[in-house]
């Protein structure tokens, strides 16, 4: 079946540093990438919606020029969260539509310290 | 607003019972209603999914009742096992089957515990 990999699954980095996640579709071409964050026993809510080619469209509350979505290729897509904060501190995860159903990544606990 | 109402928020369940997890949606667009067992510091695995044109759908031990008016759907696990101890999501999406869907609107979450 589609397989999306995600890296890293864990990073821990300073505050005011920027970080970035990456998202693989090995044997499929995924023209759309969903990014998610889950908070400890929270749901998984959208960030964003990138299409491969064109800018990425962000969910209500989220900024754009915080979370930085690139979907430069059809097998790639990375999301870089920009002058991190503590309450940046989450779990990171990226699903990719395929013609049957979403594909989700395993996900990236990011920690900010 | 919460589009997906999941409960309840969590469950304890003896061996071999049939957990019954609910859920309620409000935007009648939504036309694919997929279920998602997540396990600590993992993404989350698709179980079972249904499109509005079918009110069941069987998949192994896990089934799907949807009811189109009531615009509910449930996830029931037959002979739960310990290994099912994980926490449950369901969602729902508009354009679910083929391309140009939307992202995924998911419900709280139900913490399902099976006891031994």
């Amino acid at each position: 079946g589609a397989v999306v990999s995600q890296h890293p699954s864990w990073v821990i980095c300073k505050s005011g540093t920027s970080v970035k996640i990456e998202c693989r579709s090995l044997d499929f071409q995924a023209t759309t990438m969903f990014w998610y964050r889950q908070f400890p026993k929270q749901s998984l809510m959208l960030m964003a919606t990138s299409n491969e080619g064109s800018k990425a469209t962000y969910e209500q509350g989220v900024e754009k020029d915080k979370f930085l979505i690139n979907h430069a290729s059809l097998t790639l897509s990375t999301l870089t969260v920009t002058s991190a904060h503590p309450e940046d501190s989450s779990f990171y995860i990226c699903s990719a539509k395929t013609n049957v159903d979403y594909t989700f990544g395993s996900g990236t606990r990011l920690t900010v310290v | 607003q919460q589009q997906v109402k999941q409960s309840p928020q969590s469950l304890i369940v003896q061996k071999g019972g049939i957990p019954i997890i609910n859920c309620a949606y409000e935007n009648t667009a939504f036309d694919y209603f997929p279920w998602y067992q997540q396990f600590p510091g993992k993404g989350p695995a698709l179980l079972i999914a249904i499109r509005p044109d079918v009110s069941e759908k069987k998949e192994g031990r896990f089934t799907i009742s949807f009811n189109k008016s009531a615009k509910q759907f449930s996830l029931h696990i037959m002979d739960s096992q310990p290994g099912d101890s994980a926490t449950y999501f369901c969602a729902a999406s508009r354009g679910g089957s083929g391309g140009g869907a939307d992202g995924l609107t998911f419900g709280k979450g139900t913490h399902l515990i099976i006891q031994p």
